[in-house]
């Protein structure tokens, strides 16, 4: 079984300011997969990125980079220079690499404040 | 480019009324079909996944039931909706060659009265 564990419920960060979303997470499979996603108030889930178990270099995408610590188990997704409209709910997941199933985290609220 | 359709936006139901959510995608073949229900400021809760035409998997019991009649169609259903069925639904797709990564349609907000 798969658990991920968001133990921050809600965030505050500066505008332009960095901040890290922590994420932990347990599987017994050897092989998986990591992701994050941005719920903003209208509701739609947005993929954010990715990081595969055997991937050697943290994944980075524009403003986003995933800190991911494998023997810690840890994910954490670090937004760099935050923007107002980064305000919003995001998520951690994971799933095994070879099956579709995902397991959640119940989520972060962050809000940033100009 | 794959995009994924979900209607209604919101709905309005009385208890005890029949559903039908609609979920389609476009651009992909043979995905990875799921159904998720959100309660206000909480989680995912994974309600059904379907790995192929006619195959569906519910992770969670309940007068919800799933159907995928083709394969990039997805249709969540009830005979009788309850009070505790009002949420946001979210429908989902993912593809193994994308490290199933899972992409969401823009959801439905489900009001029971």
């Amino acid at each position: 079984a798969q658990k991920i564990t968001q133990t921050q419920p809600g965030m505050f960060v500066q505008e332009k300011e960095a901040v890290t979303l922590d994420c932990t997470y347990d599987t017994s499979d050897p092989s998986y997969g990591l992701f994050w996603y941005k719920q903003p108030s209208s509701g739609e889930m947005i993929f954010l990125i990715y990081q595969g178990s055997y991937d050697q270099q943290n994944a980075t995408e524009g403003r986003y980079s995933l800190n991911f610590q494998k023997a810690r188990k840890s994910a954490n997704l670090v937004i760099s220079a935050s923007q107002l409209g980064d305000s919003a709910m995001y998520f951690c997941a994971m799933s095994p690499t070879n099956a579709g199933k995902s397991t959640f985290g119940d989520g972060t609220t962050l809000t940033v404040k100009p | 480019s794959q995009t994924i359709h979900q209607w209604p936006a919101t709905l309005v139901q009385p208890v005890g009324s029949p559903l039908s959510l609609e979920c389609t995608v476009e651009g992909t073949s043979n995905p990875n079909l799921y159904w998720y229900r959100q309660a206000a400021g909480r989680g995912l809760q994974l309600l059904f996944y379907s790995v192929g035409i006619g195959q569906i998997s519910s992770e969670v019991p309940q007068n919800l039931s799933a159907s995928r009649p083709q394969d990039r169609q997805f249709i969540l259903s009830s005979k009788k909706l309850l009070l505790s069925d009002s949420g946001f639904y979210l429908c989902a797709w993912s593809v193994l060659a994308r490290a199933a990564v899972q992409f969401f349609g823009p959801g439905t907000r489900l009001t029971v009265l």
